[in-house]
């Protein structure tokens, strides 16, 4: 059992360039998050899911996009790559326990570090 | 919005207790709180649900208090392994699985 999976872990770009970041879950989970960390700011929530074909902004969620077309993928879209988009990306999926509302703990994968230069 | 952590940072000699404050501005629904080691992925700790229900994870325990909508990460008899950055996640009952963060507390704790 693999978890969360990201793609590519490591990632150095130029402004003004474009990238896809993958994100791939095995345990059938219907959550799916895209956080960026950066230095003080803790975990900022980009875009998430409740669902296939769903996706919803988050408290970042400028200059990304998202897509979720099958149930155990979620990738992020940077179209025009800014030097403020350095930082630590990290996936996170999570299971929905019945309650429409709550979810049960998030597992997270082991990040991207992405460099804009 | 982003949920407001307490302290940001606090330095532990092994043994001694500490408390980590979590509080939103919005009526909570659920709240996570999360462990990350430096360099790794966060690591859950524990849910904790409406209805000020305290968990237990090792000598790590938590409250909530749906109704002053904040949250308490108790670390007792600390021990070497604590140290990490310690994050609160909540649910709020507005929204449908957004889980949001806090902007961390770093625990030191030095034998």
């Amino acid at each position: 059992n693999a978890g969360v999976t990201q793609t590519p872990k490591f990632r150095v770009l130029k402004t003004g360039q474009s990238m896809t970041l993958l994100c791939a879950q095995d345990m059938n989970h219907e959550y799916m998050y895209w956080y960026r960390q950066d230095p003080g700011m803790g975990l900022r929530l980009i875009h998430y899911s409740v669902g296939e074909g769903t996706t919803a902004k988050g408290e970042v969620p400028d200059g990304y996009n998202v897509s979720r077309l099958k149930k155990q993928n979620f990738l992020l879209g940077l179209e025009s790559a800014a030097p403020s988009q350095t930082s630590v990306y990290f996936c996170a999926s999570s299971y929905r326990n019945g309650d429409l509302r709550l979810n049960t703990e998030a597992f997270f994968g082991q990040g991207t570090r992405l460099t804009v230069v | 919005q982003q949920p407001v952590q307490s302290p940001q940072a606090v330095i532990l000699r092994e043994g001694e207790d500490a408390v980590i404050n979590c509080s939103s501005s919005k009526a909570l629904y659920s709240v996570h709180w999360y462990r990350q080691k430096h360099g790794e992925a966060p690591v859950f700790l524990m849910i904790l649900l409406k209805g000020g229900e305290q968990k237990g994870h090792e000598k790590i325990s938590a409250s909530f208090n749906e109704k002053k909508q904040q949250s308490s990460l108790y670390l007792t008899a600390s021990q070497l392994s604590y140290s990490g950055t310690y994050f609160c996640g909540t649910l709020t009952t507005d929204s449908w699985g957004k889980l949001q963060f806090g902007a961390g507390t770093q625990v030191v704790v030095t034998p």
